[in-house]
């Protein structure tokens, strides 16, 4: 089975503050995301990555960078917190290949920014 | 811009009836559908998936019908089992994203299923 991890499940830090959030797949998979999830917009990509060191901007990448060092894991990072980043985050990874489109989802990080 | 539309923010199906689950797209470009389920606390899990060469694809209690021409998509669940209560997410595949196989998702439906 298809593992991705995050993690933290939830965190709870405060305005200006630097927070790194952690994803790992052991799939070996090429494509990894960042998503947030918010009540009546769905999931918006913010980042993603086809390749390690390799990064391209989503929908709403404002706020937001990315680390891919390594295949295996991506990371997402707020350079400073606002309020208006607290939401769910979720991370997910796919095979590279135009007909592999199914993409695997780790349980998610709830960031509360006070 | 919501490239992929779900109206229907909920929907409440009696146990053992069916559900039916819309979602309509805008852009022609995109060439392949997936369905994705989320429980509370948890991350989406795939459900199951369409090209754009087909019109219907099933598996099991799960079949999704296409519409091309009408740019609309539909998840039927039958029987709906209280277990199927969830949060459904439509998303699209563009072609012309390379291999980086983006995805672009729904607002989601909250079904609930009653004994």
């Amino acid at each position: 089975d298809v593992k991705v991890t995050q993690s933290s499940r939830y965190l709870v830090k405060r305005t200006g503050e630097k927070v790194f959030l952690e994803c790992v797949q052991d799939m070996d998979h090429e494509n990894m995301f960042w998503y947030r999830q918010d009540p009546g917009l769905g999931l918006r990509l913010i980042y993603f990555s086809y390749d390690v060191k390799m990064k391209e901007k989503g929908d709403i990448p404002e706020g937001y960078s990315v680390s891919r060092e390594k295949k295996e894991r991506f990371s997402l990072i707020l350079e400073s917190a606002s309020t208006n980043q607290t939401s769910m985050y979720l991370c997910a990874s796919s095979l590279l290949g135009v007909s592999k489109n199914i993409q695997y989802f780790g349980a998610g990080t709830r960031l509360s920014v006070l | 811009d919501q490239q992929v539309k779900q109206n229907s923010p909920s929907l409440s199906v009696q146990e053992g009836r069916i559900s039916i689950l819309n979602c309509d797209y805008t852009n022609s470009m995109f060439d392949y559908f997936l369905w994705y389920k989320k429980y509370p606390a948890e991350g989406p899990t795939f459900l199951i998936s369409i090209s754009s060469i087909k019109d219907k694809n099933e598996d099991g209690r799960f079949t999704v019908f296409l519409n091309k021409s009408a740019k609309h998509l539909s998840l039927h669940i039958v029987p709906s089992q209280p277990g199927d209560s969830a949060v459904y997410f439509c998303a699209a595949h563009r072609r012309d994203t390379g291999t980086a196989s983006k995805l672009t998702f729904g607002t989601g439906t909250r079904l609930q299923v009653t004994l």
